[in-house]
């Protein structure tokens, strides 16, 4: 079955500590997301990437970083530089840049701060 | 800055009733609107979509009406099913960038 793979399930993150997020697919998309959400706000998106080895900045990349090494992998490293990180983190992809497509999410990696 | 504000934030309907939920983009360059179902502990899946050449798509018991003039959007959930209880978020985008609402909890009561 295709589809996206976001792992862990459930993290826990010390003060201090920076912590990474995994996201794989199999769905050949070329464009992945990863988006921030907080109850009420809605998604907020922290980067994305249309191609291998390039990645943009979203509206609230401070303190996130991205690495795009392969096609199928898109991790998220939270750094101790982002100071409110409890969140439900999601990844998503998309065939080419994804604008005019729908997105396929994963079930997302709840991050809370300990 | 919004650019996809969505109402209500919460609504319950009775089981069979219309859910209504309403949004309205303000950049005109968008021309993809899909709307998202999340249900607790879940990503969103997409639900239905609608382009602007067209007022109106219907899938099942779900419905998008659109409004290009007006540049508002709502999806329509007829005989509304308690499993139907989910968040459903709209969105709006352009090439290179997808803008969502802040989400819609529906409840379907029994």
């Amino acid at each position: 079955d295709g589809g996206i793979t976001q792992s862990p399930k459930y993290l826990f993150r010390k003060e201090g500590q920076n912590v990474t997020l995994s996201c794989e697919q199999n769905l050949n998309h070329d464009a992945m997301y990863w988006y921030r959400q907080d109850p009420g706000q809605g998604l907020r998106l922290i980067y994305y990437s249309q191609i291998v080895n390039d990645f943009q900045k979203g509206d609230i990349a401070e303190g996130y970083s991205v690495s795009r090494e392969k096609k199928e992998s898109f991790p998220l490293t939270v750094t101790s530089a982002q100071k409110n990180p409890t969140a439900f983190y999601l990844c998503a992809s998309s065939p080419h840049d994804g604008a005019n497509y729908g997105y396929t999410f994963g079930s997302g990696t709840r991050l809370t701060v300990v | 800055q919004q650019q996809v504000k969505q109402s209500p934030q919460s609504l319950i309907v009775q089981k069979g009733g219309i859910s209504i939920i309403n949004c309205a983009y303000e950049n005109t360059a968008f021309d993809y609107f899909p709307w998202y179902q999340q249900f607790p502990g879940k990503g969103p899946a997409l639900l239905i979509a609608i382009r602007p050449d067209v007022s109106e798509k219907k899938e099942g018991r779900f419905t998008i009406s659109f409004n290009k003039s007006a540049k508002q959007f709502s999806l329509h959930i007829m005989d509304s099913q308690p499993g139907d209880s989910a968040t459903y978020f709209c969105a709006a985008s352009r090439v290179g960038d997808m803008r969502f609402g802040a989400g819609t909890r529906l409840t379907v009561k029994p």
